[in-house]
């Protein structure tokens, strides 16, 4: 079975904290890629990053940062020095290779909360 | 500005009534797709649609309908089978990356739904 997990349903920091959300998945395929979005306040998901089951090199881009291992079939993603724009619902998803185009399985979201 | 646009922001239902989201891409996308979003919870895949005149069920299709009849749209009709309509619903479309052949999604600002 295909399935994304986000154990973190909530999370609160203040400002200039840093923080990281957690991804697990599912899989049994060895061909397969993950995605993070952003989903803020106003509703449109936002891309953040695709990354395929090959390339397990970790990436930065400016604050963020994800650390994906498949020997825990984790995803994870760190936002270094947060501010309150930060604050959103940010999603993990996984897509199978080989499966029908569509097929974006997504977890149920982590709520970031950043207090100024 | 490419992007995808979603009309109308906010949509009331009446019972008994069929109403129709529009989404409109013009990004050149083949792919387009229906998710429904309900609190707390990821995006559940209603239909997609791969080309002009062609779409697939996704995991929640009932209650539902799509067309595509042209390359830029794909509206989604919810109809007064639908018993539970109340929800954020999100259209996306997507680029094909090569040589794999899999997608990143790109999604329009959403469309809430409310039963009166």
């Amino acid at each position: 079975a295909q399935k994304v997990t986000q154990a973190q349903t909530e999370i609160s920091v203040v400002e200039k904290e840093d923080v990281t959300l957690d991804c697990v998945y599912e899989t049994r395929d060895t061909t397969y890629y993950l995605f993070w979005y952003k989903q803020p306040p106003s509703g449109e998901l936002v891309f953040l990053i695709r990354r395929n089951s090959f390339d397990e090199q970790n990436e930065i881009s400016g604050r963020y940062s994800w650390n994906f291992q498949k020997s825990t079939s984790s995803f994870n993603f760190t936002i270094t020095a947060s501010q309150v724009v930060d604050s959103a619902v940010y999603f993990c998803a996984l897509r199978f290779y080989g499966g029908s185009q569509g097929n974006l399985i997504f977890g149920k979201g982590t709520k970031l909360s950043v207090k100024p | 500005d490419g992007g995808i646009t979603q009309s109308p922001k906010y949509l009331f239902r009446k019972e008994g009534q069929n109403v129709t989201l529009s989404c409109e891409q013009n990004l050149n996308h083949d792919a387009m797709y229906w998710y429904r979003q309900d609190p707390g919870q990821g995006l559940r895949l209603i239909y997609y649609s791969q080309i002009v005149n062609d779409f697939q069920k996704g995991d929640i299709a009932e209650g539902y309908s799509v067309s595509r009849e042209k390359k830029e749209s794909f509206p989604l009709t919810v109809t007064s089978a639908q018993k539970n309509p109340t929800a954020f619903y999100l259209c996306a479309s997507s680029i094909t990356h090569l040589p794999d052949r899999t997608e990143t999604q790109y999604f329009g600002p959403g469309t809430r739904l409310l039963v009166l």
